[in-house]
Order: structure tokens, then sequence, then C-alpha cells
């Protein structure tokens, strides 16, 4: 299986505030890379797809870049509906699998 | 718009077989753009794949859990389906239907999510 690592954890910012989140997985998968948004007790919201297309619907503060193994999300200014967690997921190969959740808190 | 809903029991007992299904509304399972898929949630594993449908019948799995999982799709009624035997505490999550695109491969519409406790 192909393993997603993020970092950070979790992280605190302020409204405003830019934040890049990194997603690195354990082999190159072609920017088969999504990010999705998840507020509590809500289901996952689909962001960037193939990683860098931002979502219909989606803000254009939210951006996505990377290449082979290593990647970014990008939230350009910070809005109080963002404080969220943020998953990557790889679709290069099955089983498809998710990084384990980035936290943004209210600084 | 397009819409999963997610019914099931939400109690199963340890070595009994754990059994939902999706209704898609607003949209046909039958369409050639999308699989149908089953995620699940917990603390513990965080996001986990577990198969995926295509209104055809053909169907993919997550090798970790293939011996005990079935997806199915039932056209005529709008829906699809999953099977997991023989569960243990380790299975309880919360399971979401998931439309999957078939171009890139995202998961792109989610339902709001079932919570499956495992208990006797």
């Amino acid at each position: 299986d192909i393993q997603m690592t993020q970092s950070p954890s979790s992280l605190s910012a302020s409204v405003g505030d830019r934040v890049t989140i990194t997603c690195r997985a354990s082999q190159s998968i072609s920017r088969y890379l999504n990010w999705y948004q998840q507020k509590p007790g809500k289901a996952p919201r689909l962001l960037i797809h193939a990683a860098s297309s931002l979502q219909s619907g989606v803000p254009s503060r939210f951006s996505g870049s990377g290449s082979e193994t290593d990647y970014t999300l990008t939230i350009s200014s910070l809005q109080p509906e963002d404080f969220a967690t943020y998953y990557c997921q790889q679709s290069n190969n099955i089983p498809y699998t998710f990084g384990q959740g980035t936290k943004i808190e209210i600084k | 718009q397009v819409q999963l809903q997610e019914s099931g029991p939400g109690l199963v007992k340890p070595s009994e077989t754990l059994s939902l299904t999706c209704t898609v509304s607003g949209g046909s399972v039958g369409i050639s753009s999308y699989y149908w898929a089953w995620i699940r949630q917990s603390p513990g594993q965080g996001l986990e794949w577990i198969a995926s449908v295509f209104y055809t019948g053909t169907t993919y799995y997550n090798p970790s859990l293939k011996s005990r999982v079935s997806i199915s799709v039932d056209t005529s009624n709008n829906q699809f389906s999953l099977k997991l035997t023989s569960v243990t505490a380790a299975d309880a999550a919360v399971f979401y239907c998931v439309r999957q695109q078939i171009a890139a491969e995202n998961f792109d519409l989610w339902g709001q999510g079932t919570l499956v406790t495992v208990s006797s």
C-alpha cells in the first residue's frame, strides 16, 4: 500500500494567515492526489483533485501543487470557515489511501 | 442535485455481518462516469477506502478487507450495498457511501455517514 504522510498533524493560525499543508507519498503517485476538507460531524468535501485542479464551487484561496511524491495544499488567506481537518488521498494505486489529517485550529 | 443516503443497523454483534445500503437520489447509479464506493472512518484507522462498484457490477476491493467484504449495485432501485462479515470491535466506524469519478478517481460526493457500533 502507498503510505500518505501529512505534516503538520495540527497547526494554529489566525484569520488572514497563509497556510500550507504538506503530503508525502511513499512512492510516486504521478499527481493522482486529492485534498479534502472535513468539519466536525460532517463528511469530507473534495477541494482539489489531480494535485492542482480546483473542484467546482471551492473558493480560489485554496490551491494545490506538487508532483511525484511531494504535494502541498495552500490556503492563501485563512477564513473563519476554513478551520477544519484536511486530508490528502492518493488515487494512483489500489488500495486508495488517505493521509492521517491536518487539523487547523484558531490561534 | 444528487444526494447519497446510507441506511442500515447502527449496532452489530461481534462475529455477525454488517449490511449497509446507499440510496442515490437526484441521479442514477447507472451513469458510466462514476463508480460507487464505501469509505469508513474510525478514530484509530482514519479514513479507509473499502470497495468500489460500477453499475455493470465490476468491483474493486481493499485487499486488507477483501476476504470479508462484498459490494453490489442495484440499478433498478438506484442503490448500492456493502456487506462486511465476521465483524469485530475494530470494524466500528462511521461508514460513508461515496460517488467516485472514474476519470479523476476522486471521491466527489459523500453521504452524511452512518455510525456503526460493534457490541454484544
